[in-house]
């Protein structure tokens, strides 16, 4: 069983909002979660920290569109307001004891 | 302003060995861990090792175990990434990337370098 889960890719319209989804593996509900955002040909961008209990701390400069919100062994990274720039690859990754840092297969956002 | 700017990146051949390096500013170096993260064409990120801000704790995914050395240096404010018995599936883009602490999330990236490794 992989430790997190993310759909391959998803989909919405500009202006819209979108909610993506970190599924952590049994057992790990206690775990937090981080974001990131990778654009092609730039380095990838820390988003937030997502903790068990539903609170999040955004990185430096990350606009109020993006929030993060936790539902049982889900995390999740939601975007209001779609832009153009927002198109890119969202991973989670996860660490603790015996994983050290494991990334999530990424989700591809498409903005319409 | 955090930056971190790796270099090192190249053309190697299977069997050979590369060291990368991170130039740090902008943030205290020694008070935060470092990491080196890699990607591999069309796959997703891949954690590979990371140093303790004190340099005293290191650890390394089991793919690299063994292979990959990592150290830092804070006469420069340079963490290094000493890589040897480089196979094809060692192929990506290295990133460096700052934690807080161990086991925190990495807060700031560098470009990264490309390490390509053919015959």
């Amino acid at each position: 069983q992989d430790v997190l889960t993310q759909p391959p890719s998803t989909s919405a319209s500009l202006g819209a909002s979108v909610k993506l989804t970190c599924r952590l593996s049994s057992g790990r509900s206690a775990y937090a979660v981080a974001w990131y955002q990778v654009q092609p040909g730039k380095g990838p961008r820390f988003l937030m920290k997502v903790n068990s209990d539903g609170t999040y701390t955004k990185g430096d400069g990350i606009p109020d569109r993006f929030s993060g919100s936790t539902s049982g062994t889900e995390r999740y990274l939601t975007i209001s307001r779609l832009q153009s720039e927002d198109e890119a690859d969202y991973y989670c990754q996860t660490w603790g004891t015996g994983i050290l840092f494991v990334f999530g297969t990424g989700t591809s956002l498409t903005v319409l | 302003e955090v930056q971190l700017l790796e270099s090192g990146g190249t053309l190697v051949q299977p069997g050979g060995s590369l060291r990368l390096s991170c130039s740090a500013s902008g943030f205290a170096f020694s008070s935060y861990a470092l990491a080196w993260v890699r990607q591999a064409p069309g796959k997703g990120l891949d954690w590979v090792s990371i140093i303790s801000g004190s340099g005293g704790s290191k650890y390394y995914a089991d793919s690299v175990k063994g292979r990959f050395t990592t150290s830092r240096d804070t006469s420069t404010n340079t963490v290094h990434l000493d890589m040897s018995s480089l196979t094809a599936a060692d192929t990506a883009i290295y990133y460096c990337a700052r934690a807080r602490a161990i086991s925190a999330p990495f807060d700031y990236w560098g470009q990264g370098t490309l390490v390509a490794v053919s015959s």
